[in-house]
This record gives C-alpha cells, sequence and structure tokens, in this order.
C-alpha cells in the first residue's frame, strides 16, 4: 500500500538555524498539510497546501515557515529560524480529494537546542 | 467552531475484554469523523471515517463507532481487545475552508491492554 515518507524521522538543530523537513505524499494525492504536535500536547494544524499554494494555515504558521513542492514529489517545510518552542513532532499528510481522509507519515522529531 | 473532546486520557482493559473510548464533538453542521490510531513511533493510521452515508461505521482491525447526533458522540468500540491494540486513539473533526479540510485533533486516549 502506498505510504506517506518524511525525513529525517529526527533532526537536531541549534536555536536559530534554519531546518527543512521533507515529505514524500502519495503520487496521486492533490492535497497535502503539515501538522505537529508538541510533547504531551494535541496534534495542531499548521498548514494545508492545493495547486501549488497554501490553501490555509494557522496563527502557529508565522513568517518563519514555509512550504514548497518544489519538483511535484516533495512537499517540505521550512522553518528559517527556529526557536526553542519549535521542538515538536512534525506530521505530513496527504488526501486524494477535497475531504477524502487523510494519511500521515511517520513524522519527524525536531529538536532545537 | 468545531472540536472534539475525547473523555478518557488513559483507559486500560484486559485482553479479550470490550473496549470503549469515548469522543464529543461539537459542530454546527454535519460532521464529518474520523478516528486514527498511534503506535509508538508510528504515524497516524485511519481505522475509519463517518461521513454521514450510514451511522454505524466499521473500520479496520475489528472497530466499530457510532454516530449518535442525540447525543453528539462518536465513540469507538471493540467487542474484545488483543495486546496490539495498545496504542493512542485520536478522534478528528474536520472543517472545510477555502477548498480544503484542515482536521481538528481530540486530545488522545492511550489505551492500555493487560494480559
Amino acid at each position: 500500500e502506498p505510504e506517506v515518507t518524511q525525513t529525517p524521522s529526527h533532526q537536531v538543530t541549534q536555536m536559530g538555524q534554519e531546518v527543512i523537513l521533507r515529505c514524500v505524499p502519495i503520487s496521486n494525492h492533490l492535497y497535502f498539510y503539515w501538522y505537529r504536535q508538541i510533547l504531551g500536547q494535541k496534534v495542531e494544524f499548521l498548514v494545508s497546501f492545493y495547486n501549488n499554494e497554501i490553501s490555509e494555515k494557522s496563527e502557529i504558521f508565522d513568517d518563519q515557515f514555509s512550504v514548497e513542492r518544489p519538483d511535484g514529489s516533495n512537499f517540505t517545510l521550512k522553518i528559517r529560524s527556529t526557536k526553542l518552542e519549535d521542538s515538536a513532532m512534525y506530521f505530513c499528510a496527504s488526501s486524494p480529494g477535497m475531504n477524502q481522509p487523510q494519511h500521515f507519515g511517520d513524522g519527524t522529531r525536531l529538536s532545537i537546542l | 467552531a468545531q472540536s472534539v473532546t475525547q473523555l478518557d486520557s488513559h483507559v486500560s482493559v484486559s485482553e479479550g475484554t470490550p473496549v470503549l473510548l469515548r469522543c464529543n464533538y461539537s459542530s454546527s453542521y454535519s460532521p464529518s469523523l474520523f478516528w486514527y490510531v498511534q503506535h509508538p513511533n508510528k504515524g497516524l493510521q485511519l481505522l475509519l471515517k463517518y461521513t454521514s452515508a450510514a451511522t454505524l461505521v466499521k473500520g479496520i482491525n475489528g472497530f466499530e463507532a457510532e454516530f449518535k447526533k442525540s447525543e453528539t458522540s462518536f465513540h469507538l468500540t471493540k467487542p474484545s481487545a488483543h495486546m496490539s491494540d495498545a496504542a493512542e486513539y485520536f478522534c478528528v473533526v474536520s472543517r472545510g475552508y477555502s477548498g480544503t479540510y484542515k482536521y481538528i485533533f481530540g486530545t488522545g486516549t492511550r489505551l492500555k491492554v493487560l494480559a
């Protein structure tokens, strides 16, 4: 069964550095999402992406965050200048159509030192 | 605004006994509801979904959930727990906006299965 893949599984970065989290969604899916889960807290929506543009973003997704689909297969989340509070598990998801179930990757654990 | 509330943060059952994980939702219109499971160090796997076709929804691994509008509930059940069911379970409601549907997650219920 096709799956969403995320790399790396664990990323350790110094505060203030840029980090890029990578995702390969399922190939025929059209809608892409990033969520995050801070340890001990709820899974929170960050951003949705369709037709090469952001459809919706949460208040968490400020100017430090950006997303890109650079080559038709990868979907990346960039954090320009990381803060300690960005430490979390980041999940990528994709779905084949509007309001179809989302398929999730295994996540990237981001640790900011 | 849409939201889901998972009423128990931890549930413990003995192997072979029934499982009940409770979820209440709040929605201003007919919601799409999902249950996902997360095993340790793994991603979120879809167990089942409700999208207004039938109120009793059957999912994978013997799980099912019943949508009860009068009680605004979408509880997850399984007749007989297996050790492999030990995991965290998330109730999710989806909310549409500008042509995409974001997920709103509950806080999760950690299921422990005792031998």
